[in-house]
């Protein structure tokens, strides 16, 4: 069974500091992809970052980096220079072979000023 | 980026009936939709896949008789929540992936479907 585990259902960062949102996934699949989203509180499902579970280096978009830890099968999310604005849920997210997009529980993210 | 679309945004109905929802890609040929349901402060649960003219695969544990997902077209998604009941409320999402404009690696979500059922 696929499975996306994020530990922590709520965190907290001061304005302009980094924050790690933590990741781990379970699959047999050797082709898979992992994604971050951001869902405000309108709803909307905002695509983050990717990274290819054959991508040998770590993939960067802007303020966001994910640590992607093969061997420990973990994805986490660094945010850096955290704004007002990126306070929301964070989802981690595996795409399988067959294209089935499976989401963790996420993490709802509170920046303080 | 790519951009999908869901109609309604907000609906509410009577327990009984029927509601449809669309999901459409504004500006790409989507080969590959997928339907969520998410419950509050809860997690997106994929319900089923469908593949462009072809019948939806449906995760296990979704009554197909009561989703009815139609893709007719590279364009156009469909989802049918049949004699709705309150326990059928929750947040329904679109997404979609394809041709065109969209990244392979991406799918683009809609912005959701809130169903409340009375």
């Amino acid at each position: 069974a696929q499975k996306i585990t994020q530990t922590q259902p709520g965190m907290f960062v001061q304005e302009k500091e980094a924050v790690t949102l933590d990741c781990t996934y379970d699959t047999s699949d050797p082709s898979y992809g992992l994604f971050w989203y951001k869902q405000p509180s309108s709803g909307e499902m905002i695509f983050l970052i990717y990274q290819g579970s054959y991508d040998q280096q770590n993939a960067t978009e802007g303020r966001y980096s994910l640590n992607f830890q093969k061997a420990r099968k973990s994805a986490n999310l660094v945010i850096s220079a955290s704004q007002l604005g990126d306070s929301a849920m964070y989802f981690c997210a595996m795409r399988l072979t067959g294209n089935q997009f499976y989401f963790g529980t996420g993490t709802s993210l509170t920046v303080i000023p | 980026g790519a951009v999908v679309s869901q109609h309604p945004s907000r609906v509410i109905c009577k327990s009984g009936t029927s509601v449809k929802i669309e999901c459409r890609s504004l500006d790409f040929q989507a080969t590959t939709m997928f339907w969520y349901r998410q419950f509050p402060k809860q997690s997106l649960m994929l319900m089923a896949t469908s593949n462009e003219g072809s019948k939806a695969t449906y995760e296990q544990g979704v009554e197909k008789d009561k989703f009815l997902i139609n893709h007719a077209s590279l364009t156009l998604s469909t989802l049918t929540v049949t004699s709705a009941h309150p326990e059928d409320s929750s947040f329904y999402i679109c997404s979609a992936r394809g041709l065109g404009r969209s990244s392979y690696n991406e799918q683009f979500f809609g912005p959701g479907t809130r169903l409340t059922v009375l």
